[in-house]
């Protein structure tokens, strides 16, 4: 059972275009992480939230944390090749003395030039 | 800083054979979490190593061991090795417990199982 779903899970756009990736789950994560991979490479952070509801920007990159801590957003607007890789949303799940570490399906990013 | 390392980068071995992995964490950096990231399962979770002491592990059979030195360097060892353990193995470092810190990956070694 996969306890965190992305969509799409594959996406080829042109370059100038917006788009937005969903990282959904059933259940609350204490917190949340957006990571991107290129190929041969281990994934690199670009964010991390914490607060239901919370908004965090980084340059093209809007991300946000639904209220209930289920779900999370990454919009990125105008894309540029430099953005294509693989996105991946990843939680910690339970408490302090016991919690895994779930990473999302990912999302494959193509941006055409 | 030097970010995380992993040897070897690439790794071919036969069914039923054994292998260590190593993987040296970020200088200060107290914690080691260890994944596998196939195409079918994506990016899975095997376990985390703080202060030398198993924290956590993931879903995975008693195959998958590892642990962690005095200096933090981890390894990870799989026996008995199987078809399905080709994949591409993530070594992550942080200052703390990754429930409360900031997880720094390193490239992964590609083991290619035959």
């Amino acid at each position: 059972t996969q306890l965190l779903e992305q969509s799409p899970q594959f996406l080829s756009i042109q370059e100038g275009e917006n788009l937005t990736v969903y990282c959904n789950s059933s259940s609350v994560f204490s917190s949340l992480q957006w990571y991107r991979q290129e190929p041969g490479e281990g994934p690199v952070l670009l964010v991390t939230v914490v607060t239901g509801g919370e908004v965090k920007k980084l340059k093209r990159l809007t991300f946000q944390f639904g209220d209930a801590r289920k779900d999370s957003s990454l919009h990125i607007t105008a894309a540029q090749p430099g953005d294509t890789g693989l996105y991946l949303c990843a939680g910690v799940m339970g408490g302090s003395g016991t919690y895994k570490y779930i990473f999302g399906t990912g999302t494959r990013l193509k941006v055409l030039a | 800083k030097a970010g995380v390392t992993q040897t070897p980068r690439y790794l071919i071995k036969t069914r039923g054979q054994q292998v260590t992995l190593s993987c040296s964490p970020i200088s200060g950096h107290r914690s080691v979490s260890w994944y596998q990231q196939t195409p079918g399962q994506g990016l899975q979770f095997l376990f985390e190593y703080f202060s030398e002491t198993q924290r956590n592990k993931g879903n995975f059979p008693g195959r998958f061991s590892g642990r962690q030195f005095s200096n933090s360097r981890s390894e990870m060892n799989v026996s008995t090795l199987e078809l399905g353990d080709s994949a591409l193995y993530l070594c992550a470092s942080s200052l703390g417990p990754i429930s409360q810190e900031t997880q720094y990956f390193g490239p992964g070694t590609r083991l290619l199982v035959l």
